[in-house]
């Protein structure tokens, strides 16, 4: 089935730890996005790449970074993780850029303790 | 930055006729999405305003007016499924999307 997966579905991580969430989509999509969601605050943007080897940086970018090697995968690295960084992590997709709508994966559920 | 402002909560009843509004202030725009995001699940596209007006998708409709910085999401003949969050958010002129806070609906029988 076509769509964009993501993983883990969630983690309990402790403090200073490096972790990598993984965004794999199939749909041949050229934008990638990273979002993460806090209650009260609703989505936030961290960092997004237009296409194959360009990334940017969103809203909320310190202690995250991204890189996109190909179309498919789409990574995103807690470098040294903070209790702040304790969320819900949604990856999306779009298939030429931000001027298209925009589709989500499931999430991984991120303890930082 | 942007701001986007929807209700936190809403109640209705089930068969009913449910309005949430959206007020933004953004630099440039480059239209408006609703999305339907169920507990635990990832959100899901609903509808997709970029001019003024009204646009209809079955139970769901989705009106704009730029001018006045404000949409609205009418959800009709409620069922219990439509219990949600449904989240607001806008396109600036540099094509970033930013995401209202949501809000969350809930359908009594």
């Amino acid at each position: 089935i076509a769509g964009i997966t993501q993983a883990p579905t969630s983690q309990i991580l402790a403090a200073g730890r490096r972790m990598t969430l993984r965004c794999t989509q199939d749909m041949r999509h050229n934008a990638m996005y990273w979002y993460r969601q806090d209650l009260g605050l609703g989505l936030r943007l961290i960092h997004y790449s237009n296409t194959a080897g360009t990334t940017g940086k969103g809203e909320v970018p310190d202690g995250y970074s991204v890189s996109r090697a190909n179309t498919d995968d789409f990574p995103l690295t807690l470098a040294s993780a903070v209790p702040s960084q304790t969320s819900v992590y949604f990856c999306a997709s779009s298939p030429s850029g931000a001027a298209d709508t925009q589709y989500f994966g499931p999430g991984t559920r991120l303890t930082v303790l | 930055g942007q701001n986007i402002d929807q209700p936190t909560e809403m109640t209705a009843t089930e068969g009913a006729i449910v309005q949430i509004n959206c007020t933004y202030q953004t630099s440039g725009f480059n239209g408006l999405f609703w999305y339907q995001q169920h507990a635990g699940e990832a959100p899901t596209f609903l509808s997709y305003n970029v001019l003024d007006g009204l646009e209809e998708k079955g139970r769901f409709s989705s009106f704009l007016s730029r001018s006045k910085g404000y949409s609205y999401l009418l959800l009709k003949e409620l069922q219990m499924k439509d219990s949600a969050s449904y989240l607001c958010a806008v396109r600036d002129g540099d094509y970033k999307l930013s995401f209202g806070a949501g809000t969350t609906v809930t359908v009594r029988a």
